[in-house]
């Protein structure tokens, strides 16, 4: 079966804490993006990576970390400095070249911090 | 950078009847425009998309339609079934991005 996994499903941290979440692609994808989704509110893009050992940040990338040491992986790390951490966090893929610009998504990973 | 809005933010049909969404997008320069439907508790499945050098797509019961003059964009799903209620989402890109920029979503709620 080809897809992305996201890992854990629900996650639960104390305020204060570093919390990393898990992004495994088996589609070959070069790129990889993390979204986040509020409720009532659409996805808005954390980071992207079109390549390994390489990110660009997204629209509200501050108090998040990532890293791409191979292609197959993009984990997430909120960290402490992320003020509202409490969302559903959705990973992404697709290829970068051609005109395929279609993303998959994983099934998320809800994140609750109290 | 790109703004995409949407409406309704809720709809809500009888069985058989049609649903629209609409969507507008501030950046003229887009030239993908993606629909995805969402689950509950799952990831967004794309559906349907269009690209700026076509005015309509469908696909079966769903269809989206283009107007870049007025940059706005449509979903059209006729004959709606329950298992169409979901959440969608329209998004836009453009060239040179290599993310989508998303609306805020449509809950639709089709009954019985």
């Amino acid at each position: 079966d080809g897809g992305i996994t996201q890992s854990p499903k629900y996650l639960f941290r104390k305020e204060g804490q570093n919390v990393t979440l898990s992004c495994e692609q088996n589609l070959n994808h070069d790129a990889m993006y993390w979204y986040r989704q509020d409720p009532g509110q659409g996805l808005r893009l954390i980071y992207y990576s079109q390549i390994v050992n390489d990110f660009q940040k997204g629209d509200i990338a501050e108090g998040y970390s990532v890293s791409r040491e191979k292609k197959e992986s993009f984990p997430l790390t909120v960290t402490s400095a992320q003020k509202n951490p409490t969302a559903f966090y959705l990973c992404a893929s697709s290829i970068v070249t051609g005109q395929d610009y279609e993303q998959y998504f994983g099934p998320g990973t809800r994140l609750t911090v109290t | 950078g790109e703004n995409v809005e949407q409406h309704p933010s809720t709809l809500s049909v009888q069985e058989g009847d049609s649903a629209v969404i609409k969507c507008t997008y501030s950046d003229s320069a887009s030239n993908y425009f993606p629909w995805y439907k969402q689950e509950l508790g799952k990831g967004p499945q794309l559906i349907i998309d269009i690209r700026s050098n076509v005015g309509e797509k469908k696909d079966q019961r769903i269809a989206v339609t283009l107007n870049k003059t007025a940059k706005h964009f449509s979903l059209h799903i006729t004959e709606t079934q329950p298992e169409d209620s979901a959440v969608y989402f329209c998004a836009a890109k453009r060239p040179g991005r290599r993310a989508l920029t998303f609306g805020s979503g449509t809950r639709l709620q089709v009954q019985p």
